[in-house]
């Protein structure tokens, strides 16, 4: 059963427009979720993060917005550049899964390709 | 700081043969962590360990062994490898309630 789920594999913007990724998921228990940034032969990095008390989390280029009632988020990327391109993971952390122990859940990933 | 590393990057293997992936980091992670990639599958968690000398199953842990016995070194063991073991392995590290430090990864081909 697949609790974090991104549903589109890939993702085609032109440079300086707006880029939305999208993960759902299914796990109320779900209270901290995260987007890493993964390029080809490289490990994932992370990107940025938001706690179920928030709704919005911003850095920068990179808006990562929760809505808990529907169990989605989304990361906004404005503007987006080439240098964008890149697999996306969205992840969520389960704190009941053993305490401090918390295990991150990773979706499949979102292949962001950026135009010039 | 060289975060995580991972030994060795590529890896050629024979079905039945054994092998081992050394994870060292130098940031005082007490939790590290073993994923692998496969296409299409995104990262799935095959064993962890919250602290020197625990380790603890994942997601998809049979094939796999761990162990810790230092707090900077987890390692990745596979007594009889099988093609199914083809994948791209990640170790990663983290230190409290935070994100994850990924290595750079290790390419397994079992033939």
């Amino acid at each position: 059963d697949q609790q974090v789920k991104q549903n589109s594999p890939s993702l085609s913007v032109q440079e300086g427009r707006i880029s939305i990724l999208n993960c759902d998921y299914t796990n109320s228990m779900f209270d901290y979720f995260l987007w890493y940034k993964k390029y080809p032969a490289e490990g994932p990095t992370f990107l940025i993060s938001i706690s179920s008390i928030k709704d919005k989390n911003e850095d920068g280029r990179f808006t990562v917005f929760l809505n808990k009632s529907a169990k989605h988020l989304s990361l906004h990327i404005v503007p987006s550049q080439p240098g964008d391109s890149a697999v996306y993971f969205c992840a969520a952390a389960d704190p009941y899964s053993g305490g401090s122990n918390y295990k991150l859940t990773f979706g499949k990933g979102t292949l962001l390709t950026v135009n010039p | 700081n060289a975060g995580v590393t991972q030994t060795p990057k590529f890896r050629v293997l024979k079905t039945g043969q054994s092998m081992t992936l050394l994870c060292a980091q130098d940031m005082n992670h007490e939790y590290m962590y073993w994923y692998r990639q496969d296409p299409g599958m995104g990262l799935r968690l095959i064993h962890y360990s919250v602290g020197e000398g625990t380790t603890a199953k994942g997601e998809v842990p049979d094939g796999y062994n761990v162990s810790r016995l230092k707090k900077q070194n987890f390692l990745l063991g596979l007594e009889s490898a099988a093609p199914s073991q083809t994948s791209v392995y990640f170790c990663a590290g983290r230190q409290g309630y935070g994100e994850l430090f990924f290595g750079e990864g290790s390419r397994l081909t079992v033939l």
